[in-house]
């Protein structure tokens, strides 16, 4: 069955240092979105993707964060300068919209810790 | 104000017993609702899909809304240790967001 992967399972990185998380989505779907979830907290939206450009942000998703889709499968989030409480999970998720964008099925998630 | 309203348990139920979880919501332009199911540190797994009101059912599982409440819920019948997880309710615009609005999630655990 097609899923979403991500990588790396696991980040750990200094203050104001600059990270890249990768996700692959599944091949056929066509939005991509980033969440993220502070731990003993909701799932919360970042950003979402189609067509090449970012389709819809939230407040969180400020001039630090950027994504990209730099080829034809990776779909990447770039924190710039990495804060403490940039310290979550963040989840990739593809939708197809054939199917319903609201029908997003999400990777495995990136754990990333800034000390 | 707070838009989505979960439980978050711990919710302790035996083996074979029907669950019930729940999420109150506040935006009445709310369309779509969904189900998660997420392991510990694991990516939240889409379990049903419904728009707008009514019941829909797969296997073991049967999800259910009422709009007038603003009032979801997830049946599931004949519990299995296995389903023990945090299942989180998520919703969303029609022709609105993109993203999905999230509950924060019921811990369930299914004794054997």
């Amino acid at each position: 069955e097609p899923e979403v992967t991500q990588t790396p399972s696991h980040q750990v990185t200094q203050m104001g240092q600059e990270v890249i998380l990768r996700c692959v989505p599944i091949s056929n779907h066509l939005y991509f979105y980033w969440y993220r979830q502070i731990l003993g907290q909701k799932v919360e939206f970042l950003v979402s993707f189609y067509n090449n450009e970012i389709s819809e942000k939230s407040e969180i998703f400020d001039d630090q964060f950027s994504v990209e889709r730099p080829d034809g499968s990776n779909f990447t989030l770039k924190i710039r300068s990495t804060k403490l409480e940039d310290s979550a999970m963040y989840f990739c998720a593809s939708s197809d919209p054939w199917a319903g964008r609201e029908t997003q099925y999400f990777g495995p998630g990136t754990r990333l810790l800034v000390l | 104000q707070k838009e989505v309203e979960q439980d978050p348990g711990p919710l302790s139920v035996p083996e074979g017993a029907i669950v019930s979880l729940n999420c109150t919501y506040s935006n009445s332009a709310f369309q779509y609702f969904m189900w998660y199911r997420q392991y510990s540190r694991k990516g939240p797994e889409l379990l049903m899909y419904t728009y707008s009101s009514g019941n829909k059912e797969d296997g073991r599982f049967t999800a259910q809304v009422d709009k007038s409440s603003k009032y979801i819920s997830l049946f599931i019948r004949d519990s299995q240790p296995s389903d023990s997880a945090t299942y989180l309710c998520a919703m969303s615009e029609e022709g609105g967001a993109d993203g999905l609005t999230f509950g924060k999630g019921t811990h369930l655990i299914i004794q054997p």
